[in-house]
């Protein structure tokens, strides 16, 4: 069976510093990988998206980018956090196609001070 | 792309069934529906989804409309294990991107 891991499950960091959440996802091949942030009491927003290795899509200038080393891992960098960076932040795969659903992990809860 | 709208927040009673309204009126003729639900501080939970039919899993059923701009989630016996904010998405064609709206909370009450 699939199963995604995300990690760490909460993070403080201070303003300025660098930042490196992992996602892998384990028994499938070449998913599309999503990464979501979610600010206290509103909705998901897509940030990055990749369907396959290095190929990132960004959804959403910022201070923060994306890398897919290899097939089943996918990075959410900053190089110095900001305030609003803050935010719970959610690793998901599917597989591609018209109507794969998407498998989320269960996130990372980042407050930047 | 197709958006989706859903009411903010909706009650319902312990053992009543909810129904949870989405419009998806600029939606393609390929594309499907999702639902996912988010129990607080959890990553989104997929419930089910459908393109022309209605769908019907053992967490709940899924109502399209003929004309496929609408459709409606049915918890047929909501318990307060399902109090959760709902989400109605749909994929935006011909890419792999996944949109997500504010959703709509749900709280069952006793």
């Amino acid at each position: 069976s699939q199963t995604i891991h995300q990690w760490p499950a909460t993070l403080v960091q201070p303003v300025g510093s660098p930042l490196s959440l992992e996602c892998t996802v384990e028994g499938t091949s070449n998913p599309n990988l999503y990464w979501y942030r979610q600010a206290a009491g509103r909705g998901l927003q897509l940030l990055f998206y990749s369907v396959g290795i290095g190929q990132i899509s960004s959804e959403v200038p910022q201070n923060l980018s994306a890398s897919r080393p290899q097939d089943r891992q996918f990075i959410l960098s900053s190089k110095k956090l900001l305030l609003s960076d803050s935010g719970f932040y959610l690793c998901a795969w599917r597989m591609s196609g018209l109507s794969a659903e998407a498998f989320f992990g269960q996130g990372t809860r980042l407050t930047v001070v | 792309d197709a958006k989706t709208t859903q009411p903010p927040s909706m009650d319902c009673a312990e053992g009543r069934a909810a129904n949870l309204p989405c419009n998806h009126s600029t939606i393609s003729g390929n594309e499907y529906v999702y639902w996912y639900r988010q129990i607080h501080s959890q990553g989104p939970q997929y419930i089910i989804h459908g393109l022309k039919n209605n769908e019907t899993n053992e967490m709940a059923s899924l109502i399209i409309t003929e004309d496929r701009k609408s459709s409606t989630l049915i918890l047929p016996h909501a318990t307060l294990r399902d109090t959760a904010v709902y989400y109605c998405i749909v994929r935006v064609s011909n890419t792999d991107k996944l949109i997500f709206g504010t959703g709509t909370r749900l709280q069952v009450f006793p």
